[in-house]
Order: structure tokens, then sequence, then C-alpha cells
């Protein structure tokens, strides 16, 4: 499977805890998107990096959120002490050279109970 | 501040009719403006894209109309089927600039058989 991937699909946290996301962004493409869908709303940006840096965050909460895309391994989204308002969809897209191609992953829907 | 904006926000259309998504833009500076299309619980593909230096494109069934004057783009669907039925978003990006993706609300299409 060359397409994007994203793990786990389905992520359930009680407030207070942590939520880590994956993305494995498609093979060749060394820039990574992060996006949020919270329920009947389209998707927002949140963070855009390549590899070993965070290009631009702007669209990302100053607080308890943060992301990564290590020289080896998968991009990650961390969310530290999750409240409710944090639950949405969350979604992955990577791109190539041409930036504006952006094909995304199937998502990680986190609940926060 | 909304800097896509789509309408309507649902459709419903009878079988072989021709669905029509309006998007409108206010940042010149977009120079991408690609289409999405999202099913229940998946992640948003990437279906047709456009640049304003072209009024038209078609990609099979989906075609796209653009007017750079009016700073508006659009999304026909040809010969329409029930397997259409699903979310539409249009987007717009500066390919030079900053590379986030900004979304449209989105329209749940429904085709009727």
């Amino acid at each position: 499977n060359a397409g994007v991937m994203q793990n786990p699909r389905h992520l359930v946290r009680r407030r207070g805890q942590e939520a880590r996301l994956r993305c494995s962004p498609m093979k060749g493409h060394s820039h990574v998107y992060w996006y949020r869908q919270l329920p009947e709303e389209g998707l927002k940006f949140m963070v855009y990096l390549q590899k070993e840096n965070i290009i631009d965050e702007s669209g990302m909460p100053k607080e308890r959120f943060s992301a990564e895309f290590p020289k080896e391994g998968p991009s990650i989204l961390r969310i530290q002490q999750v409240v409710r308002g944090d639950s949405a969809a969350y979604f992955c897209a990577s791109s190539g050279l041409a930036g504006h191609e952006q094909y995304f992953g199937p998502g990680t829907r986190l609940t926060v109970t | 501040q909304q800097q896509v904006k789509q309408s309507p926000q649902s459709l419903i259309v009878q079988k072989g009719g021709i669905p029509i998504i309006n998007c409108a833009y206010e940042n010149t500076a977009f120079d991408y403006f690609p289409w999405y299309q999202q099913f229940p619980g998946k992640g948003p593909a990437l279906l047709i894209a456009i640049r304003p230096d072209v009024s038209e494109k078609k990609e099979g069934r989906f075609t796209i109309s653009f007017n750079k004057s009016a700073k508006q783009f659009s999304l026909h669907i040809m010969d329409s089927q029930p397997g259409d039925s699903a979310t539409y978003f249009c987007a717009a990006i500066e390919a030079q600039g900053a590379q986030k993706l900004v979304f449209g609300q989105g329209t749940r299409l429904t085709i009727n058989p």
C-alpha cells in the first residue's frame, strides 16, 4: 500500500490523558501536513512539517499540541491532557516536491470521554 | 475568517442529473484549487484540480469551471450516479507561499436512484 497511512484509526482517551497520532507519508513524499475535522465541519490546517523541521504551525493550538517528523519513522501529532473539545477526526496529508497536490490518509478519529 | 466560501451546504439530485457546487475566494494569492471527495469514515480523496490560468478542466465526468475575475470556481458532475453520493470540499492554496490547504465548508451531495 503506497498511500498515506495513519494509526490508530480510532482512539479513545479519557480527559487528561495523552493522545499520540501517527502518520506515514506516501512513498517518496517528504512533506507532511496535519488537519483537523470537527463533526459536520470542513478541514482546518494545523501544521506543516518536513523531515526534522516544523515549517508552519500557525494552525496549532498554542498549548497541549505538538508535532514532529523525525529523520526516521512516522510523523507524530501529540495532544497532552486531552479535553472533550479535542474530539475530532485528525487527518494527515503528504506531498512530494509539488506541495499543492496533497494526498490524505484515512484519518484518526479521537474520542475524549 | 472564512477564506473559501462553498455552497450549497447540501444538494439532492436525481440520477443522471448535473449537480453543481460553487466556491468563492478572496485571497488573490491562491494559485491552485483542488476538489476533494469524502465518503463517511474515510479521508478526503483528491478528485480534480485547476490553476487560475485555465478556465475549465475536465476529468471523466467531473468538470471544474474557473472565473478568475469573479474569484469563483465550481464543480460539475455529469451523468451523476448514486455512487457519487459523498461530501465534496473545494480548497485553495498558495502553492508558492504558505502551503496549507484552505477548505470550504463542504457540500453533502445525495444522488437518488
